[in-house]
Formats: structure tokens, sequence, C-alpha cells
């Protein structure tokens, strides 16, 4: 358990398909991300919402789009992916403010045909 | 930009060797530095956090150390058991009110029995 759930657990698409991916907090937290992990790559910052507010557009291209219509929840919408954009995409929540602990959730692992 | 520097990318020490990763950031305002330990296939999970008006935490075998002059720091396992081999991840967070963290690329520990 968690705390921090993400659905689905595996996604295969075609490039010209769209899909979304879910995030739910149930930690009581106001901020989430969307984090992006390749291979042999850091942890790579998406987004950043705090308070239902986006703060963080890390030159994300526009075929990724974020939606966090409250608190609890945040979508990763996807369209027209490139192979490139094959990895595992983390969400995480924390409690907004400097200094405070995220916690991920189980991660999406996107493959694009 | 922001960046944090991790090494080594590897590391292999023997069952009951220390071991010590070490990270650098760029960003002086950070205040906030997270190691997290990422298991094969799991998520990402906080093993312990330090704060810039601290120089030293310890947790039973872990410790982080700071020194916020030379913006640099580290984390120490003691007396490694297998069960600690995993890619360990050291983090900064981004401005000092924001809640955004930027991840260096990780070390892989293992240990061997």
């Amino acid at each position: 358990e968690t705390g921090v759930t993400q659905t689905p657990r595996h996604l295969v698409m075609g490039m010209t398909n769209k899909k979304s991916l879910k995030c739910e907090q149930h930690l009581g937290h106001n901020a989430m991300y969307w984090y992006k992990q390749s291979a042999k790559k850091p942890l790579e910052l998406m987004f950043v919402y705090n308070f239902k507010e986006q703060t963080e557009n890390n030159s994300v291209p526009s075929r990724f789009s974020p939606e966090c219509p409250n608190s609890s929840h945040l979508f990763l919408h996807l369209h027209t992916l490139q192979p490139e954009d094959s990895a595992l995409y983390l969400c995480a929540s924390s409690q907004e403010g400097g200094g405070r602990p995220q916690h991920f959730g189980d991660g999406t692992r996107l493959s694009i045909l | 930009g922001e960046n944090v520097e991790q090494h080594p990318s590897t590391l292999s020490v023997q069952e009951g060797d220390s071991a010590v990763i070490k990270c650098t950031y760029s960003d002086s305002a950070s205040n906030y530095f997270p190691w997290y330990k990422q298991e094969l296939g799991k998520r990402p999970q906080l093993i312990i956090d330090i704060r810039s008006n601290v120089g030293e935490k310890k947790d039973q075998r872990i410790a982080v150390t700071l020194n916020k002059t030379a913006k640099h720091f580290s984390l120490h396992i003691t007396e490694t058991q297998p069960e600690d081999s995993a890619v360990y991840f050291c983090a900064a967070s981004i401005r000092q009110a924001g809640t955004a963290l930027i991840f260096g690329k990780g070390t892989t520990l293992s240990v061997s029995s």
C-alpha cells in the first residue's frame, strides 16, 4: 500500500493512439508530480502541480498534456508519441512547501510501438 | 540550469563493508536533500533526508552528511547487507520555497555475500 496509485501499470500503444495515465493519492497531499524514468538516466521532472495549479513545466513536448482536476488526482494525456517516449512514468505527491518528502507510485511502464 | 552530480554510478562491496555515495548540487538556494532507494521493478522509496540547517543525520545503518559551503552531500551505509542492493538516487530541492526536486543519475549498489 503506497498511498499513491497509478493506472495502468503497463501500457503499449502505437504512435497515433491517444491514451491517459492516471494517478491518485490518498495521503492528503496538495502537490503532485509527473516524472519520466528512462534506462540509465536520472528521474526527469516533467510537471508539478501545487493546489491544482501547474507550477513547473520542464520543457516537456506538447504531446504530453497534464491535467489536475483536484489535489488527489493527476492525469497525463498522451497523443502522437514517439518511440523515445517509451519509459517508466512515475507519479509522486507531497505536502506543498519547501523541504517536503515526495511519495512515489509504482509507475506506468509505457511502450511505444 | 540546476544540476545534481552523483558518483559513483556503480558500487560493489562485500557484505559487512561500508558504502559511500556522493552528490554535488549547483543551486545555492537548495535547502532539502532526500535520498531514495529503488529496487528492481519497484518505486523509489525515501530512505533518509536532510535539511540545510543540519550537517548530519543518522538512522540506524544509514547516515547523510551535508556540506553547504562545498554544495556537497553524501550517503553512508554501514554494515551493508545483500538486501541493500538497489539503485540509490540523491536529490536536491529547486529554489528555496519550491516543492520540485532535481535528481542525480543514480548509483547501482551491489552487495555480495
